[in-house]
This record gives C-alpha cells, sequence and structure tokens, in this order.
C-alpha cells in the first residue's frame, strides 16, 4: 500500500512553453501532498504544500505564478511549470501523507524536465 | 526553525566495511519524526526508516541500524558490511508537528562502496 505515481518521469519542451506533472495517490487518499525541487547533487528542497480543495501554501522564494498546484481530489495532485526556462530544468518530485499526523511521507518517482 | 544537517558530503569505503552516517537535527516541536532516505542512482527515493521523538529505542533492519539519541540531537545510520549496492544518496529528514508536519531534508551524504 501507500503507493504514489508521478507522471511524466521525464520530459523535455522547448523555453516558454508549459509543462503539468502530475501526482497521483494510489492506493489512499491524501488530503496534503508536497512537491519537491532537487537539483543535481543536490537536496530536496520543498516548494509547496498543496491541499486538496484550497490553494497551496508555497515556500518562501518559489513563485507562485510560475509553479501552479492545483489539488482537484484527494488523489491528485498536479504541478504545472509555465514559461518554462532552462533554469527550471530540475527534477521535480511530489509526495503524499498516508497518515495525517505520523509526517511519514511517500514519495513518487520524480520527473526530470529538461528545458531547450 | 527546523534544520537537519549531514556533515559529510560524501563517503568512500570498502566493500564488507562498516559506515556510519551522521544526521544532526534541530527543532523546537515537542513531537517530530526523523527519516532516512535512499536515493540510489536512478533517482526514486526509498524509504528506510521513521522514527518518533517519543521513541528512543535503537532499531536493527537487516544490515542496516540507527541511532536515535535525543540528549545529542542526533539520528545516525550504519550499514554494517557495505555492499556495492548500497552506494547511493542517504538523507537524513525530520518532520515537526508545529511546522504542519512539513518535511525536511538534510543535504544528503553520497556513499561510495567500492568492490
Amino acid at each position: 500500500g501507500a503507493v504514489v505515481s508521478q507522471h511524466p518521469s521525464w520530459v523535455i519542451c522547448k523555453s516558454g512553453t508549459s509543462v503539468k506533472i502530475e501526482c497521483r495517490s494510489l492506493d489512499f487518499q491524501a488530503t496534503t501532498m508536497f512537491w519537491y525541487r532537487q537539483f543535481p547533487k543536490q537536496s530536496l528542497m520543498l516548494m509547496a504544500t498543496s491541499n486538496e480543495g484550497s490553494k497551496a501554501t508555497y515556500e518562501q522564494g518559489v513563485e507562485k505564478d510560475k509553479f501552479l498546484i492545483n489539488h482537484a481530489s484527494l488523489t491528485l495532485s498536479t504541478l504545472t511549470v509555465t514559461s518554462a526556462h532552462p533554469e527550471d530544468s530540475s527534477f521535480y518530485i511530489c509526495s503524499a501523507r498516508w497518515q495525517p499526523n505520523t509526517g511519514e511521507l511517500f514519495f513518487g518517482e520524480g520527473s526530470r524536465l529538461t528545458v531547450l | 526553525a527546523q534544520k537537519v544537517t549531514q556533515a559529510q558530503t560524501e563517503i568512500s569505503v570498502v566493500e564488507k566495511e562498516d559506515v556510519t552516517l551522521d544526521c544532526v537535527y534541530e527543532t523546537r516541536d515537542t513531537t517530530y519524526y526523523l527519516f532516512w532516505y535512499k536515493q540510489p542512482p536512478s533517482g526514486e527515493l526509498v524509504f528506510l526508516i521513521r522514527r518518533n521523538s517519543f521513541d528512543e529505542q535503537n532499531e536493527i533492519s537487516g544490515r542496516y541500524s540507527w541511532n536515535f539519541q535525543k540528549s545529542t540531537s542526533s539520528f545516525n545510520f550504519t550499514i554494517t558490511a557495505s555492499q556495492v549496492v548500497d552506494s547511493a544518496v542517504y538523507f537524513c529528514a525530520l518532520s515537526g508537528n508545529t511546522g504542519g508536519f512539513k518535511t525536511i531534508f538534510g543535504a544528503g551524504t553520497r556513499l561510495f562502496v567500492k568492490a
């Protein structure tokens, strides 16, 4: 149980286009999902907390208009990188909390975005 | 504020050696969780262990063991008889109640196990 699936695994796009990444909890309902970004050889940086039915909470320094997060259902959160530029190239990882109060996260496989 | 420090950036060992990865954390939360995750070259994050702040018992799982010391705010991870397949980046992470259980990660320790 507690499987989180992320799609696509990798995507290459042209500068200026928008890219959507999906994060699904396959066998449980996740009221809260988290989006992380990881640059090569660096740690995971929390970008935002995605709450089902409400607006996402962004970490300081993360551009809300650049990284649009939607959590339309209890099993799906999406991250849209708008007007992508090469500096947005990164590994994006989503996670979901299975049990509300344990803090334990289950991670998706990650999505590697390359913007040309 | 919460913080996780993994002072060891890279460690290189020869197969069958034991290796300990250090993790020191800072938090003001009374209820918190500590985690270790493994990230192999393929990129996915593999959950290894969770420990809550009220449980200081050490844990052993096969070749892996964890030492949680609240007095020193440390949660160290030891791999016994390391294998080449253990080569990966290992992240220590912290999640606390006042932060809405947001999980923050340490910088990670890259472990190389040579045959």
